[in-house]
Formats: structure tokens, C-alpha cells, sequence
């Protein structure tokens, strides 16, 4: 079936820092989303992006879907202790399923 | 306010009691799903359900059940729960299946003895 190989699974950086992870499929995907986890919490909907190239900002994150259709990267720029939490990327081929990748837990240091 | 809502949000049950975990949107979404979390897995579905009535495996649908009668609920039933199944579970719904922005629940956390 397919898959999402997300990296890294772990980051560990001192406020201020900029942080990047991205997302490979084995497969096409049409849509590209990413998700935060908070401790304790549902996953929440930070950016979704649909076309191939498409450049999305919301705040200091940023997320690109690459032009490949194969790979997606997430930026967060600034970083500061609230982004403290687990990331999620997730892909569709508009099959009606989205496929989660295994999460990058990103630890901030005040 | 617009949510998911899942009870209960903990439970420790024993191998083989039949359980119900509830979902709820107030969000007159077609679209549903139930997912599990696993530590280094992310989240991998379990059942969805494109509308009422009409529901579909995901990828780990072993041993669940769900039913979708009105477009509001979506529960979720272990009907022999074994240690296996312990996990944290998560609700999820979107305007339609094809419309991917899904809205997650806070999670039930999930201890089978």
C-alpha cells in the first residue's frame, strides 16, 4: 500500500531557531496536509496544499508540495516554545483516504 | 462551537468486554473516519464512512466495527477487545471524502488488560 516516509522523527533546537522536515510517498499524491499535535490533544490542520509547486504560508510556517507530487517540506521559521509538539504530514490520491506519516516530534529548548 | 466530540476520553478495560467508543461533529459533514495512534506509526485508519449508511475498511479495520446511521454519529465498537488494541483513538470529519481538511477529536486513550 502506500506510504509516507516522514523526517526526522525527532528535533531538539534552542528558541529561534529555524526548523525543516519533510515528507517522501512511494506513490502520486494530489493533496498535500500538514498537521500539529498538541500533548493530549486531536491533531489540528495547520496548512493543506493542492497543486503540484504551490508555495503556502500561515504565520512562520511554510509548505510546500513538490513538483514531483512525490514530496512535501515543512518550514517554521523563528521557532519559539509554543511549537513545541508532533507534526504530521498527510497525502491523498483522492482514493476518499489520507495517509498519515509517522510524525517529527520537535522539542524546544527557551 | 463547530467539533468533534469523542467519549469516553479514557477507558482501561479487560481482554474479550465488548466496548463503544462515541463520535460526534456538529459540523453536518458527510465524510468520517476512525484512526489509531501507535508510537513511531502516526495514524493509521481504521473505518470511514463516505455518508450515512455507507462505511469502508481502512488500513487496520481487524477487529472493529462501526456503524453510521445518522450523519452526526460515528461510533466505534471493539466487540472482544484484546491488549493489542491498546491504543489512543481518534474521531476525524470533513465536508465530504473528497474534501481531505478532516477535523479530529480530542482522542480516547484506550488500556486493554
Amino acid at each position: 500500500g502506500q506510504q509516507l516516509n516522514q523526517s526526522p522523527q525527532s528535533m531538539f533546537i534552542q528558541e529561534g531557531e529555524d526548523v525543516s522536515m519533510n515528507c517522501t510517498s512511494s506513490s502520486i499524491f494530489n493533496t498535500w496536509l500538514w498537521y500539529k499535535q498538541d500533548p493530549g490533544e486531536g491533531p489540528v490542520l495547520l496548512i493543506a496544499l493542492y497543486k503540484a509547486g504551490e508555495l503556502t504560508s500561515n504565520g512562520r510556517l511554510t509548505a510546500q508540495f513538490g513538483i514531483t507530487r512525490k514530496d512535501s517540506f515543512l518550514n517554521i521559521s523563528a521557532s519559539i516554545p509554543s511549537d513545541v509538539g508532533i507534526y504530521f504530514c498527510a497525502g491523498s490520491s483522492n482514493t476518499g483516504k489520507l495517509i498519515f506519516g509517522q510524525g517529527t516530534t520537535l522539542q524546544v529548548k527557551p | 462551537e463547530a467539533q468533534v466530540t469523542q467519549n469516553p476520553r479514557y477507558l482501561i478495560t479487560v481482554t474479550g468486554k465488548k466496548l463503544t467508543v462515541t463520535c460526534s461533529q456538529n459540523m453536518n459533514h458527510e465524510y468520517m473516519s476512525w484512526y489509531r495512534q501507535d508510537p513511531g506509526l502516526g495514524l493509521r485508519q481504521i473505518y470511514y464512512s463516505m455518508n450515512v449508511e455507507v462505511t469502508d475498511k481502512g488500513d487496520v479495520p481487524e477487529g472493529y466495527k462501526v456503524s453510521r446511521k445518522e450523519k452526526r454519529n460515528f461510533p466505534l465498537i471493539l466487540e472482544s477487545p484484546s491488549p493489542n488494541q491498546t491504543s489512543l483513538y481518534f474521531c476525524a470529519s470533513s465536508l465530504s471524502s473528497g474534501y481531505y481538511e478532516q477535523y479530529f477529536g480530542p482522542g480516547t486513550r484506550l488500556t486493554v488488560t
